[in-house]
């Protein structure tokens, strides 16, 4: 079982907002991504978790903010997003993050509109 | 640093034709590298991967890639075009040292005509 799911699969909110991403994994992989694609690009890398720890911040603005609260859920809080933040946010897990070991899976991806 | 390129980013083959998408990779060292397939409004699935083993590399959904390191390549092929192949194929290397980051090509489009 290669399965990452991610939840909600449509979200709509307003710039005033406060919502969450959430992502689960079963596989038993210890580390975790967040992925921010745009259409007709490939994906983005926003966070890295790897054992739980936060490792990777490709730089993202505040208003994302990751949360590991154990091995298999990561979740990604949305706070005063602009428009531009419309996307489709991915997930993915791997074993880990060595060479041999990130093999990454994703979810089929949370599509985000900011009105 | 590595880098993938995907040579065009839209291909249009016939349905039962052979499917040959492109990629090459710039890498110093020895490096992994990855298939992706996304179909519409969906998220990315791992059709193969490359992992320093044997340089012929098979696939889900009859789908292969060729390691070549002599021509940095690794193109991805398919004997038969089906309808339902039509989607957005990306390759991906990892990149060694430090952090392994997974760096994908810009992607190509596949289109299946009948």
């Amino acid at each position: 079982d290669t399965e990452v799911t991610q939840t909600p699969k449509h979200l709509v909110m307003g710039m005033t907002n406060k919502k969450s991403l959430k992502c689960e994994q079963h596989m038993g992989h210890r580390a975790m991504y967040w992925y921010k694609q745009k259409a007709k690009k490939p994906p983005e890398l926003m966070f890295v978790y790897s054992y739980e720890k936060l490792s990777i911040n490709e730089s993202v603005p505040s208003r994302f903010s990751p949360e590991c609260p154990n091995s298999s859920l990561l979740n990604l809080h949305l706070h005063a997003l602009q428009p531009e933040d419309s996307a489709l946010y991915l997930c993915a897990s791997s074993p880990g993050t060595s060479l041999a070991k990130n093999i990454q899976y994703f979810g089929a991806g949370t599509r985000l509109s900011v009105l | 640093a590595q880098s993938v390129t995907q040579l065009g980013s839209h291909v249009s083959v016939s349905e039962g034709a052979l499917v040959l998408l492109r990629c090459n990779y710039s890498s110093s060292v020895p490096p992994y590298l990855f298939w992706y397939v996304q179909y519409p409004n969906q998220g990315l699935q791992l059709l193969l991967k490359y992992t320093s083993a044997a340089t012929l590399v098979k696939g889900i959904n009859g789908f292969e890639a060729e390691f070549k390191k002599s021509e940095t390549s690794f193109h991805l092929t398919k004997p038969s075009a089906h309808m339902s192949d039509a989607a957005e194929y990306f390759c991906a290397v990892t990149r060694s040292g430090g952090y392994n980051k997974l760096i994908f090509g810009a992607g190509t489009r596949l289109a299946v005509h009948p």
